[in-house]
């Protein structure tokens, strides 16, 4: 059973700070990784995916990704009470549905 | 700019009903999926779909038919919908670039 796993929080971070939300998941195997925002009563919204180990960096988002530790995580610089949602990660291992985790929620404290 | 329309944002119905969930998508996407979504049980996969005529379950399709007569629509049906199945359905698709993406959703109310 594929896995994906999520502190389902709530962080709470002061607004400016940098937010940090991490993800772990249990097939080796898996190719592509992403990060979903969703705001209370809305659909999941795709805002960054990464393929490669390493950093990558989309505005105040940075998703970090180490394959070696089955570990990805998301930065947010600058929190804005905007920020303030639940986080979704989703983990894609070949041909199949992806992975969904059940959820960071995020809350930025003005 | 990818497009996932549902046909409803807000759905009552009455328990033995039957249940059409519409979901277009104008990416000529493979992929088509419904999920439900209940607090404190995250996304569910109920069934999806990687061709036209084409379905497959997923983890939770007991109570539940889909049919995919079209590539771009993809249909979720409550057979005899109970009040169990009150929750936000959401529909997505996924084309070869494996990014995923998610529609409005529908937010079904049994009673």
């Amino acid at each position: 059973q594929k896995e994906v796993e999520q502190n389902s929080g709530p962080l709470s971070v002061p607004e400016g700070a940098i937010a940090s939300l991490n993800c772990t998941y249990s097939d080796r195997g898996s190719q592509s990784f992403f990060w979903y925002r969703q705001y209370s009563g809305k659909s999941p919204e795709l805002i960054m995916f990464i393929y490669s180990n390493g950093d990558k960096e989309d505005g105040r988002f940075t998703a970090q990704l180490n394959k070696a530790s089955q570990y990805v995580s998301l930065l947010i610089r600058d929190s804005q009470p905007s920020d303030s949602a639940t986080y979704l990660c989703a983990v894609y291992s070949g041909n199949t549905p992806l992975v969904f985790g059940k959820g960071t929620r995020l809350s930025v404290i003005a | 700019d990818v497009k996932v329309t549902q046909s409803s944002r807000y759905l009552v119905k009455r328990t033995g009903e039957k249940v059409f969930l519409e979901c277009v998508q104008d990416m000529d996407h493979e992929n088509m999926f419904w999920y439900r979504q209940d607090p404190g049980l995250g996304l569910r996969l109920i069934y999806f779909s990687y061709d036209v005529k084409m379905k497959e379950k997923g983890d939770i399709p007991e109570g539940y038919s889909v049919s995919r007569e079209k590539k771009e629509r993809f249909s979720l049906i409550l057979e005899s919908a109970s009040t169990n199945q009150t929750s936000m359905y959401l529909c997505a698709s996924r084309g070869n670039q494996e990014t995923q993406y998610f529609g409005p959703g529908t937010r079904l109310l049994v009673l």
